[in-house]
């Protein structure tokens, strides 16, 4: 159980262009749904708290105008890069806190982003 | 606010050697703690979890006790072996927004045959 998953898994651009990552609680439903960006062999830095229904809320110094997330339902939360440029190129890591824990947070496997 | 401070790696070691990594934390409350693996190219998984002092959490052979005297929670495994190569985080969740955590910076270990 306890199943997340992410898509896609690697995802090349130019940019310019946007590009839209989904984030899937497969077996359980997510109350809450948390995005990370990893730049390598560094740890996680949260980008973002998402909650279905309400807006997003933005760690300071996360662009929201770039970094859209819309959780429209209680199992898939999807982050759009908009106007992607090389300096977003990272892997991007979702996660899922479930109603009846509350506090483990399930990840999905990540997306590579690169941003040509 | 709350803080986790990890040990710093990466942490080298032959297989079936003893592995310890430390984690100290700061929190107001009484925090659940968390041990997650990131393996290469994946995302992270829970490893394993303690949710009150003295609470032991344990899987696939690694083990870690919450210490509140301490307020340690480090990670130990009697034989390691080469598959447990990866990284490891260890995080709190608070008493603050539902099930946001706080991670430390992560530890490499690397075990050689």
């Amino acid at each position: 159980g306890a199943v997340v998953s992410q898509h896609p898994s690697r995802v090349i651009c130019k940019s310019g262009t946007s590009v839209k990552i989904e984030c899937r609680s497969l077996d359980f439903q997510a109350t809450t749904m948390f995005w990370y960006r990893q730049f390598p062999k560094k740890s996680l830095m949260l980008m973002a708290t998402s909650n279905e229904g309400s807006k997003a809320t933005y760690e300071q110094g996360v662009e929201k105008d770039k970094f859209l997330i819309n959780h429209a339902s209680l199992t898939l939360s999807t982050l759009t890069v908009t106007s992607a440029h090389p300096e977003d190129s990272s892997f991007y890591i979702c996660s899922a806190v479930g109603e009846a824990d509350g506090e483990t947070q399930y990840f999905g496997p990540g997306t590579r982003l690169l941003v040509l | 606010g709350d803080s986790v401070t990890q040990m710093e790696g990466p942490v080298t070691l032959s297989e079936e050697a003893f592995l310890t990594i430390n984690c100290t934390y700061t929190a107001t409350g009484y925090p659940s703690l968390f041990w997650y693996v990131q393996y290469p190219g994946e995302g992270l998984q829970l490893l394993l979890k303690a949710t009150k002092a003295d609470d032991k959490g344990s899987n696939k052979g690694f083990e870690a006790t919450y210490r509140k005297e301490t307020t340690s929670f480090h990670l130990e495994k009697g034989s390691v072996q080469v598959s447990d190569s990866a990284v490891y985080f260890c995080a709190l969740s608070g008493n603050t927004n539902a099930g946001k955590s706080t991670f430390g910076d992560g530890t490499t270990l690397t075990v050689k045959p």
